[in-house]
Formats: structure tokens, C-alpha cells, sequence
């Protein structure tokens, strides 16, 4: 399909271990978000890029936490020295810019479980 | 700071029935207000939105109804199917629909047949 793709599906690691996740965005979408979905917090912001522009980090939640986007296209999120508070499904986005009420497209997520 | 805030928390609908779920937010800024359904192992899909120039959006057995003077918004699902039983989220943003979306903390409808 044309979706977006993470991967991911499922990672288990232990406490203070760094985790790579993946997002493959729908082709052609320029803007790309990751959000956080925890039982306690629901879903929340993380970090959105917009074409070769600075990206808007304002919701990262320490900076353990990094993102970064090669080649306008796969993002990587990073958490280093993870804790066990950072468990939950981490959800990409995508949507295409330049034209109105173009819909954030969503992946089905990586769940992380830190033990 | 819960910026939207949805209720109710759960939900649970005779099929054939009309399921409502209530948002309100303090942000006057916000100018996107979408609805996403969300069913278990999956990713959040965008279901209708809407723009705060208009008082009501119609898809199908799906409506959202916008009250920009209380700064609320609702979302009706007509003929309630079991097929609809997943979360619903309402959520806005600022800068349309490429605006980081804020989420309220979602309903879980249960449409019993």
C-alpha cells in the first residue's frame, strides 16, 4: 500500500538502552510529524518537519529525545538512555503541503516497552 | 494544560442510534478541528473536519457541529453501526491541517448490537 510505513511494529528493550524508530512517509508529502500515545497522556506532539525548514521540536519532552529527517523523506526518532516512563506507541504522520486541508495521514505506530 | 477536552470518556450505543461525543477548547487561536477514529493496532484516520467559518459539516452518517462562540464542537454519528466501535479523537490546531494537532484524550464507543 501507500501508507505510511514504521518500523518497528513492536520493540521491547531495556532501561537505559537508546532506540531507533523509522517512518517511511507517504510519497510526495513534504511535512512529517512524530506524535507520542501513552495510556496516561493520550496522544501528544513530539516534533514536525516541513520540507527543508528548521523543525518544530517544541514537543519533545527531554533531550534525550532527537529526530531527524535524510533527504526530506524516512525520519528516525531517537530516545537515548531510555526509561521506563517512555513506553508507548509512537505514531508517525504525513501530509502534503502547499494545498488546504491536506489531512495528516497516520502510521499504525511503534510500540516501545522498556522493562 | 489540556488545551481540548473531550467527553465522554466512554460510550456505549444501541446500534441503530445516534452516538455523540462533546469537545471544547481554550485556544481562540485554533483554526482546524478534526475528528479521528482509531481502532485497536492502528493509527489514528482522519474521519471529518472542519473550519471554524462554518456552523456545520455533513459526511455521510457523520456530522460535526461547530459552536464557535463556546468554543465547542461535537461530532454525531447517525444510524450507529458495531463497525463504528473504535476511539474517536477531536483534536485542533493552528496553521490548518498541517498545524501540530492537539488531542483531546479520546471516547470509546462501544455500538452494541
Amino acid at each position: 500500500g501507500a501508507g505510511v510505513s514504521q518500523s518497528p511494529s513492536n520493540k521491547v528493550t531495556e532501561k537505559g538502552k537508546d532506540v531507533e524508530l523509522r517512518c517511511d512517509p507517504i510519497s510526495g508529502h513534504t511535512a512529517l510529524y512524530w506524535y507520542r500515545q501513552s495510556l496516561g497522556q493520550g496522544l501528544e506532539f513530539l516534533i514536525y518537519f516541513q520540507g527543508n525548514s528548521a523543525p518544530d521540536k517544541s514537543g519533545l519532552p527531554s533531550d534525550r529525545f532527537s529526530a531527524e529527517r535524510t533527504g526530506g523523506s524516512v525520519s528516525t526518532l531517537t530516545i537515548q538512555r531510555t526509561q521506563q516512563e517512555d513506553s508507548a506507541v509512537y505514531l508517525c504522520a504525513s501530509s502534503r503541503l502547499g494545498r488546504d486541508n491536506q489531512p495528516q495521514h497516520f502510521g499504525d505506530g511503534t510500540r516501545l516497552s522498556i522493562l | 494544560q489540556q488545551q481540548v477536552k473531550q467527553s465522554p470518556q466512554s460510550l456505549i450505543v444501541q446500534k441503530g442510534g445516534i452516538s455523540i461525543i462533546n469537545c471544547a477548547y481554550e485556544n481562540t487561536a485554533f483554526d482546524y478541528f478534526p475528528w479521528y477514529q482509531q481502532f485497536p493496532g492502528k493509527g489514528p484516520a482522519l474521519l471529518i473536519a472542519i473550519r471554524p467559518d462554518v456552523s456545520e459539516k455533513k459526511e455521510g452518517r457523520f456530522t460535526i457541529s461547530f459552536n464557535k462562540s463556546a468554543k465547542q464542537f461535537s461530532l454525531h454519528i447517525m444510524d450507529s453501526q458495531p463497525g463504528d466501535s473504535a476511539t474517536y479523537f477531536c483534536a485542533a490546531s493552528i496553521g490548518g491541517s498541517q498545524g501540530n494537532l492537539i488531542f483531546g484524550k479520546g471516547t470509546k464507543l462501544s455500538v452494541k448490537p
